[in-house]
């Protein structure tokens, strides 16, 4: 099975809003809506930050929201802030019961 | 308070083995499906496998389908990777995860993970 495509790196100053994209297939994000963002930042384990294309787990803030159109989905992240800085995965399920995740952005504040 | 901690990480030759456990606390570990996933060095990360919560079903990443078994003891609360045949590309951080949801309803996104034990396929 493919990854998911993501752009390599994005960033965006203190304050200001930046999106991240993930690209799939009709056969991945195109059909489901299980569509997650995970948060990793250096030495820590990832974060779920977005599941179900835009539901947030309790504790993660606002500040994060996610979106699909068509067979790409979005992360948001607004007010950054410096302690965003690290790296973004994207993932989806993509039938059969199996996950697939995205290549992974770097965010730079 | 939820945790998940991996153990049996370490250094194998290509071709041996290694089984990796999982346990769990702080959580009805039983009632979740649980999730393996991995990251080579300088790389993303890469889903493994899945198994239901009950145990009935377990199902794979194709890299590692046929290698690699996932299963599990709702007695115990504990997790486990068999990896067999093991390749330099095996060498990663593999992570335990909770599964989002419980019992039949997955979301398949995980929200807890343990830090990850460190497997290093070297001859």
């Amino acid at each position: 099975q493919s990854t998911l495509t993501q752009v390599p790196s994005a960033s965006g100053s203190p304050g200001q809003s930046v999106t991240i994209s993930c690209t799939g297939t009709r056969s991945d994000v195109g059909i489901y809506n299980y569509v997650s963002w995970y948060q990793h930042l250096p030495g820590k384990p990832p974060k779920l930050i977005i599941y179900d294309v835009n539901k947030r787990p309790s504790g993660v803030p606002s500040r994060f929201s996610g979106s699909k159109s068509g067979n790409t989905a979005s992360l948001t992240v607004s007010e950054l802030q410096a302690e965003d800085e690290g790296d973004y995965y994207c993932s989806s399920y993509s039938g059969n019961s199996v996950v697939i995740f995205g290549g992974g952005t770097r965010l730079t504040v | 308070q939820v945790q998940l901690v991996e153990s049996g990480g370490g250094v194998v030759q290509p071709g041996k083995s290694l089984k990796l456990s999982c346990a769990a606390s702080g959580f009805s570990f039983s009632n979740f499906a649980m999730h393996w996933v991995r990251q080579a060095p300088g790389k993303g990360l890469e889903w493994l496998a899945v198994i239901w919560f009950d145990g009935s079903d377990k199902y794979y990443a194709g890299s590692v389908k046929g290698r690699f078994t996932i299963s599990r003891d709702n007695s115990n609360n504990v997790l486990y990777l068999q990896m067999n045949n093991l390749e330099d590309e095996d060498t990663a951080i593999y992570y335990c995860a909770k599964e989002v949801g419980s019992t039949y309803f997955y979301y398949y996104a995980v929200d807890v993970w343990g830090h990850g034990a460190t497997v290093t396929v070297s001859s």
